[in-house]
């Protein structure tokens, strides 16, 4: 089963602006991950967030985290073309990663 | 050093022949995973190796799907009698040692494809 929900589905925003994508989980994680994948290859690791951490950043990437709530936000600034891609939260139990379906962001130049 | 490599990238086979992917993880990840990415689906774990050893196989869809790893290196995912339902990207991945901690670094993945 999946663990990770993906919201929106699909996101297209034009260059330059932010782009905002949510995650939530079901059950207990030791951390969270995003991934990008291009075309349906592989996937490409974004960014970790520990079960303890609230907040992460990563040059233009920001991530929360909300274990009460049981979510996670994925934040891009200032978008650029080359950040269309396919965009996956995993949720990490004891060894194996759950992942939602994704949402799939198009930047317009 | 190399990330993790996947062969062969693309395979195409026929309904009811054998494959064999391939997965070299990061040298000196002990942990590997094998991951399985339908056509517009998300991905689905199908199995873990710590070492050689695969503690958990529950995730492998049916008994003609079947890993190996030796050398706590290389492993090998094999389906026997091939299915059209078999046809995905499948995706290796590893991590330093810890799989509860530790990052997992991705494949560029084997898309299958099941005539």
């Amino acid at each position: 089963s999946q663990q990770g929900e993906e919201d929106p589905q699909a996101l297209s925003i034009q260059e330059g602006e932010n782009a905002t994508m949510n995650c939530s989980y079901k059950t207990s994680i030791n951390n969270l991950q995003w991934y990008r994948q291009n075309s349906g290859r592989g996937l490409v690791h974004l960014i970790l967030i520990r079960s303890n951490e609230r907040e992460k950043h990563s040059g233009r990437l920001r991530v929360t985290l909300d274990t009460s709530k049981k979510s996670s936000s994925l934040l891009i600034t200032a978008s650029r073309a080359a950040d269309t891609a396919s965009y996956f939260c995993a949720g990490a139990g004891s060894y194996q990663l759950t992942f939602g379906k994704g949402t799939k962001l198009s930047v317009i130049p | 050093g190399a990330g993790v490599s996947q062969s062969p990238s693309n395979k195409v086979t026929e309904k009811g022949k054998d494959v064999e992917l391939r997965c070299d993880p990061i040298s000196g990840h002990t942990a590997l995973y094998w991951y399985r990415q339908s056509l517009g689906q998300g991905l689905e774990f199908l199995i873990y190796f710590q070492g050689n050893s695969a503690p958990d196989k529950s995730g492998l869809p049916s008994d003609r799907f079947s890993a190996e790893r030796t050398g706590g290196s290389v492993s090998t995912l094999t389906i026997q009698r091939t299915q059209q339902e078999d046809s995905a990207v499948y995706l290796c991945a590893s991590s330093f040692r810890d799989p509860s901690t530790d990052t997992q670094y991705f494949g560029p993945g084997t898309r299958l494809t099941v005539l």
